[in-house]
């Protein structure tokens, strides 16, 4: 059984700058969600795509956006880069069933300088 | 409102029992789940428990639930100096978000030899 899988592994943007997050769903998921995790904290919902389509959204801006492919293979996206936007990115996949577990990537470290 | 919390730091000799406890203020909590992280490394499922129980037993894990308190507890026996890592709770709550997360701040644990 395939875990979830997430690239790049570290990113180092300049503020205002775009960056593209991707995530693998473990094989059997088709719920994709992301969340951030700033240093020292624990992780905060951004948000979750199922059938393609965004079905719950955290409080984040519209800045951050993603997409869910049809072999449920995710993006995240985040536009004009901020300094507080330096965290792990990390991407959770499950069975669209209420209370199935989340399982979790290894994540993307993002540093914006 | 939403709010998970957990005590910063637990120290234990290498052999005692571990319990990290967590508190949560959302009373429609349907499902409680404990993670694992390791350094530089995404969140690992170690069990999860729905609100409808009050104990679930997994090997060395022991998971207790008081709903009336809202107070969720994970026991680990025999600690080893593997097991030290940062463990976080998380409330899931079934609206339509979805199986969103809410994740406390994490407890970090350190097993001494």
């Amino acid at each position: 059984e395939t875990g979830v899988t997430q690239s790049p592994t570290h990113l180092i943007k300049t503020r205002g700058q775009q960056v593209t997050l991707r995530c693998s769903s473990q094989s059997g998921h088709n719920t994709v969600s992301w969340y951030q995790q700033a240093l020292g904290q624990g992780p905060q919902f951004i948000f979750q795509y199922y059938r393609e389509e965004e079905n719950g959204r955290g409080n984040f801006p519209p800045r951050f956006s993603g997409l869910q492919f049809p072999n449920y293979s995710s993006e995240l996206n985040v536009n004009a880069l901020e300094l507080d936007d330096s965290a792990l990115y990390l991407c959770a996949s499950s069975r669209p069933e209420r209370g199935s577990p989340l399982h979790f990537g290894n994540g993307t470290r993002l540093t914006v300088t | 409102g939403e709010d998970v919390e957990q005590s910063l730091f637990l120290s234990v000799r290498e052999g005692d029992s571990s319990v990290i406890n967590c508190t949560y203020t959302d009373s429609s909590s349907t499902y409680l789940y404990w993670y694992k992280q390791e350094p530089g490394a995404g969140l690992q499922l170690l069990t999860y428990i729905f609100s409808n129980m009050d104990m679930k037993q997994d090997q060395r894990l022991t998971v207790l639930l008081n709903k009336k308190d809202k107070h969720l507890s994970l026991r680990i026996a025999d600690t080893q100096t593997g097991d030290s890592a940062i463990y976080f709770c998380a409330e899931s709550i079934m609206d339509n978000a979805g199986n969103m997360l809410t994740f406390g701040g994490g407890t970090r644990l350190m097993v001494k030899p």
